[in-house]
């Protein structure tokens, strides 16, 4: 099957850094993204990873990719309470389905 | 502008009735997709319209009949739903260019009540 599996749930104090993590399944995945909800809303893009990388920086957010053990995470620096949200992470191979996480609930406090 | 816009942003209906949700993006986008979202679930996708062709159908029951009326609109045409069916219904489109299908934008959603 086709599972994106993360951890249900992080805590973390305003101004840590967070750090979310994703196991994928599909190997011929080219694309992985970060998606953000906040409650009540849709999700918003946050950033994007093509498959030949390991590494991308975007100001407070850091996205590693390990292609061998099939493991994405994003790192959140100085993390604010404007963080806390749900994260979900997605894996598209070029088709028009992108596969979701099961989702990350991050809980900042302050 | 980056924004997929949808209309209306809460419905309630009964079991009975027929109401529709919109969708519009200005991005250029070819590719547009609904998707339904339980509380604390994942988005499922429903269906996707790519160059305002069906593309794909999830086995996504006949109660739920989209629409797509010309490149930049959407519609979900909703009759005789189930309490069940009630959900966030988030609309999306990307910019397929080549081999890439592209990010996915969405909008804010459509939280539906069948009553």
């Amino acid at each position: 099957g086709e599972d994106v599996e993360q951890s249900l749930f992080l805590s973390v104090r305003e101004g840590d850094s967070s750090v979310i993590n994703c196991t994928y399944t599909d190997s011929s995945s080219t694309y992985l993204y970060w998606y953000k909800q906040e409650p009540g809303a849709g999700l918003q893009l946050l950033t994007y990873i093509f498959s030949n990388m390991d590494m991308k920086q975007d100001q407070r957010l850091t996205v590693l990719l390990n292609k061998k053990d099939k493991h994405l995470s994003l790192r959140i620096a100085d993390t604010q309470t404007g963080d806390s949200a749900i994260y979900f992470c997605a894996e598209n191979s070029g088709t028009y389905k992108y596969i979701f996480g099961t989702g990350t609930r991050l809980k900042v406090l302050a | 502008d980056t924004e997929v816009t949808q209309t209306p942003k809460h419905l309630v209906m009964g079991m009975t009735n027929k109401k529709s949700l919109k969708c519009e993006q200005h991005m250029g986008h070819r590719a547009m997709y609904w998707y339904k979202q339980k509380a604390k679930k994942p988005p499922e996708l429903m269906f996707v319209y790519s160059y305002e062709k069906l593309s794909i159908n999830e086995s996504v029951p006949s109660r739920f009949s989209p629409e797509c009326p010309n490149s930049s609109l959407l519609n979900l045409h909703l009759h005789a739903l189930q309490p069940e069916d009630s959900a966030l219904y988030l609309c999306a489109s990307s910019s397929p260019q080549g081999k890439r299908t592209g990010e996915l934008f969405f909008g804010e959603g459509s939280r539906l009540t069948v009553l």
